[in-house]
């Protein structure tokens, strides 16, 4: 039973470019969550996505936005890349509230 | 903002000694969970203690909240060199929003 992957692993980006991160929810779960995670610090809550639909939202920018598909995966599209958007971001999945499963995340570097 | 913040922020053990990290809370939450992030690694779930329990164990970890204090601690006994890793706790503030928000985190070394 695979977990939530998410890709690319890695990624380096320069100033002003655009990028899409990729994330495929554990079987079985219909609700994706993004965090964004920047070094030593805990992850910060970006949006969730459930039946297609962003339920939620945290204090992140209308640079960031997403997308979830009819078979539950999920993008988180990033414009406009500024410095300090360099971060691990994580993807979880969940089956509605229940305690969220993680992903590896994708390490975007911003140069 | 971050709602939880753990504490201490590093805790240096050797193998076989318990570790005990805590957590502080600012308002009224619906639960309470505790994470586990190895280097370069997602986080893992490890406990989930709701407002109206008071302790619960599962294995090696022992957890305990105090709402009156807004405060929790993550026990793990006999530690282990695996053990190593970051700790943080997510409380989820319930009516509506189930969506957890997470501390800082405890960096925890185990020393074989």
């Amino acid at each position: 039973d695979a977990g939530v992957t998410q890709s690319p692993t890695h990624l380096i980006k320069t100033r002003g470019q655009q990028v899409t991160l990729r994330c495929s929810p554990k079987s079985g779960h219909d609700t994706v969550s993004w965090y964004q995670q920047a070094l030593g610090q805990g992850p910060q809550f970006i949006f969730q996505y459930y039946e297609e639909e962003e339920r939620q939202r945290g204090n992140f920018p209308d640079r960031f936005s997403g997308h979830q598909f009819p078979n539950y995966s999920s993008e988180l599209n990033v414009n406009a890349l500024l410095l300090g958007d360099s971060a691990l971001y994580l993807c979880a999945s969940s089956l509605q509230d229940q305690p969220q499963h993680f992903g590896d995340g994708t390490r975007l570097s911003i140069l | 903002s971050q709602q939880g913040e753990e504490d201490p922020q590093a805790l240096s053990i050797q193998e076989g000694e318990n570790a005990t990290m805590n957590c502080s809370y600012k308002t009224s939450i619906n639960n309470l969970q505790w994470y586990r992030q190895n280097s370069g690694r997602g986080l893992v779930h490890l406990i989930l203690i709701r407002s109206n329990e008071r302790e619960k164990h599962s294995g090696r970890l022992r957890v305990t909240l105090d709402t009156s204090k807004k405060s929790s601690s993550l026990l793990i006994t006999a530690s282990r060199a695996a053990d190593t890793a970051s700790y943080f706790c997510a409380t989820s503030l319930g009516g509506g929003s189930y969506i957890p928000t997470f501390g800082r985190g405890t960096s925890l070394i185990v020393h074989p």
